[in-house]
């Protein structure tokens, strides 16, 4: 596609419920990351893929999280068991490899935990 | 523990003047990042910035990286309206690219 593509674009949820957050990234790019935007805590990084390298979990901030990218391409992030301060932005971004490349960040998913 | 600061947080111009934005890291690095996020969209890349000493220039911003000082600036030529938008710097010490610091973000409005 012509740019990251993230759904749904908004979400509602209750606490203690499961969601998934999805990810297209730009057709070619090897790397794809997920980061989170809140008004306490401003963008904090939260796990990066590259190829078929395991995964940089490090930024995940609880085993509630995680991630799975298929096929090289498509990502979904899973959060299990929502609590309020999950609520935030979930940004996804996608760069032609890791090094030293600019990253296209998608334009997020706006997660609200009720 | 890296850490990223943007000076200042909130910043209101004129248009037509100049003024620079400041980010400061903590830990070495030569890798910097500058991009730009307008009110409800995502973020956009400005600048990649990889070697002490390094410049450029797209528009009215500059960007400048010393790593020595472990500082870059942003600088903004003779602003118009259309500048206006946060700007967050991101550092990345991993030396791959694959995991940015962001600053907190400078607020950029320009009132005509």
């Amino acid at each position: 596609g012509a740019g990251v593509s993230q759904s749904p674009s908004n979400k509602v949820t209750e606490k203690g419920k499961d969601v998934e957050l999805r990810c297209d990234p730009i057709s070619g790019h090897t790397a794809l990351y997920w980061y989170r935007q809140s008004l306490g805590q401003g963008l904090e990084f939260l796990i990066y893929f590259q190829g078929n390298s395991a995964p940089d979990k490090s930024g995940l901030p609880s085993d509630r999280f995680s991630a799975e990218r298929t096929g090289g391409s498509v990502s979904t992030l899973t959060i299990q068991r929502t609590q309020q301060e999950d609520s935030a932005v979930y940004l996804c971004a996608s760069s032609l490899a890791a090094t030293n490349e600019k990253l296209f960040f998608g334009s997020g998913t706006q997660l609200s935990v009720l | 523990e890296l850490k990223v600061e943007q000076n200042p947080l909130f910043l209101s111009m004129q248009e037509g003047k100049n003024y620079t934005i400041y980010c400061n890291y903590s830990t070495t690095s030569d890798r910097l990042y500058w991009y730009r996020q307008d009110p409800g969209k995502s973020l956009e890349s400005l600048f990649v910035l990889l070697s002490n000493g390094a410049v450029k220039q797209e528009g009215r911003l500059m960007a400048s990286l010393d790593t020595k000082a472990r500082l870059s600036t942003l600088h903004i030529t003779a602003a118009v309206h259309d500048l206006s938008a946060t700007y967050f710097c991101a550092v990345d010490v991993t030396g791959s690219g694959s995991r940015l610091t962001f600053g907190e973000g400078t607020q950029l409005t320009v009132n005509p």
